[in-house]
């Protein structure tokens, strides 16, 4: 079955300590990974894909096939951080390119 | 930057009236989707279309829900009987579908039913 799993609801930390998103995902061939980011009020934005291996906004992500995991990691939070973090999936087997979503995990940086 | 806009922002209606949730997705993009977001809860995939027709649908998207391309810009989602819980915010998005691209969202229309 195709899933994306994010273990926490809600993640808070105080300005400046390290922050790690979880995300484990299941699927059966090789997925594009993303992580969306929706601040309040805004629409979903995509905040970076794993095909990219890009750094937004000093977040990074890797992809781990072993594990099947696609943490999203930042070393310093801000408080503009603060938003629901959703990680997704997508690839030719899940059918007409849909992405899949996990819950989320809301992120409150403190100050 | 070219945007998937989505229209009413805002929509309330009564149970069992019927209601269109209008997207302009982006021009150059041939694969169009529907998602819906319950209060708290995770975002949901309803429906996928290309091609002029549906590719793909959710146990959620029943005989209620109906997609149509009307011409070469809009895309709707139509809910034919509206139940107490179909009030959601309902996500359009369109993409490429290329390796490497991601699917752009709508910023949503809230609908509620009373």
């Amino acid at each position: 079955a195709q899933r994306v799993t994010q273990p926490e609801k809600l993640l808070s930390v105080f300005k400046g300590a390290p922050v790690e998103l979880k995300c484990n995902y299941s699927y059966s061939g090789s997925p594009e990974l993303f992580w969306y980011v929706q601040y309040s009020r805004q629409r979903l934005q995509l905040l970076l894909r794993h095909i990219s291996r890009e750094s937004i906004k000093g977040f990074t992500a890797d992809l781990n096939k072993g594990e099947t995991s696609f943490h999203l990691k930042k070393p310093f939070a801000q408080e503009e951080d603060s938003a629901m973090y959703y990680c997704a999936l997508r690839g030719p087997d899940t059918g007409g390119f849909k992405t899949i979503f996990g819950a989320g995990t809301r992120l409150f940086v403190k100050a | 930057e070219p945007e998937v806009t989505q229209t009413p922002s805002h929509q309330v209606t009564q149970m069992g009236q019927e209601v269109i949730l209008r997207c302009v997705p982006i021009s150059n993009h041939l694969y169009f989707y529907w998602y819906r977001q319950i209060l708290g809860q995770k975002v949901e995939f309803l429906v996928s279309f290309y091609n002029n027709e549906i590719s793909e649908k959710s146990e959620i998207f029943d005989d209620q829900f109906s997609v149509e391309r009307p011409d070469g810009s809009n895309f709707t989602l139509k809910i034919r009987s509206t139940k107490l819980e179909d009030s959601a915010m309902y996500f359009c998005a369109s993409s490429v579908n290329r390796v490497g691209t991601e699917a752009f969202f709508g910023q949503g229309t809230r609908l509620t039913v009373v």
